[in-house]
């Protein structure tokens, strides 16, 4: 199993950009999430989804929209990029049977 | 009043000694404590979790959980060099249908030759 990839590793935007970031999961997890990660600061939850078709809201969803019409796939969706947007974004999943969650590489966004 | 807090640090320990990192969280009712390890530039790495109050030891750690003070904790015996890294808390704060958790903005472990 590959886990949890995520692309593209890297990325620069012009403001008012946009982009989207691939997460999938091999492992059939139902719940997958979206987190960025600022410096010296926590993992913020963005979106969260627990199957496919199902999103909702986290902590910090402005500016974002995801979408999930598989349970592999859960890609996040940033249509006017600002320069607060510059962050490391993380994806997770975990099968609905357990808390524990397991992490993509991270896409680490630039927005200038 | 933070929901889930740890000190940054950096806490710094000799090689071969025991680090202790310790978080506290504000919601009685969390059920799901998770420690994550955050090597610099890569993703977090889930090390342990604890549900019940007590011990729970795995190898070199031991994380410890006390629901009526609030508060999980992490023992890393025996320290090496590659414990060297952010130690991030999770809690999984509201009972609900997805496992949504919070992290504490992470405490950074120095392990000293």
């Amino acid at each position: 199993n590959a886990g949890v990839t995520q692309t593209p590793k890297f990325r620069i935007l012009k403001i008012g950009q946009s982009m989207t970031l691939q997460c999938t999961q091999d492992m059939n997890h139902n719940y997958m999430y979206w987190y960025r990660q600022d410096p010296g600061m926590g993992l913020k939850l963005i979106y969260y989804s627990v199957g496919a078709g199902i999103t909702d809201k986290g902590e910090v969803p402005n500016g974002y929209n995801v979408s999930r019409s598989t349970t592999e796939d859960f890609p996040l969706r940033l249509e006017l990029a600002a320069p607060s947007q510059t962050s490391v974004y993380f994806c997770a999943s975990n099968p609905s049977s357990r808390n524990e969650q397991f992490f993509g590489p991270g896409t680490r966004l630039t927005v200038l | 009043q933070k929901e889930v807090e740890q000190n940054s640090g950096p806490l710094s320990v000799p090689e071969g000694a025991i680090a202790s990192l310790n978080c506290t969280y504000s919601d009685r009712v969390s059920q799901s404590f998770f420690w994550y390890r955050q090597y610099s530039g890569k993703s977090p790495e889930l090390i342990m979790s604890i549900y019940s109050n007590g011990d729970k030891e795995d190898g070199r750690f031991t994380a410890q959980l006390n629901k009526a003070s609030q508060y999980v904790s992490l023992l890393i015996r025996d320290s090496q060099p590659s414990d060297s890294a952010t130690y991030l808390c999770a809690v999984k704060l509201i009972p609900g249908t997805a496992s949504k958790l919070t992290f504490g903005t992470g405490t950074r472990l120095q392990v000293t030759l």
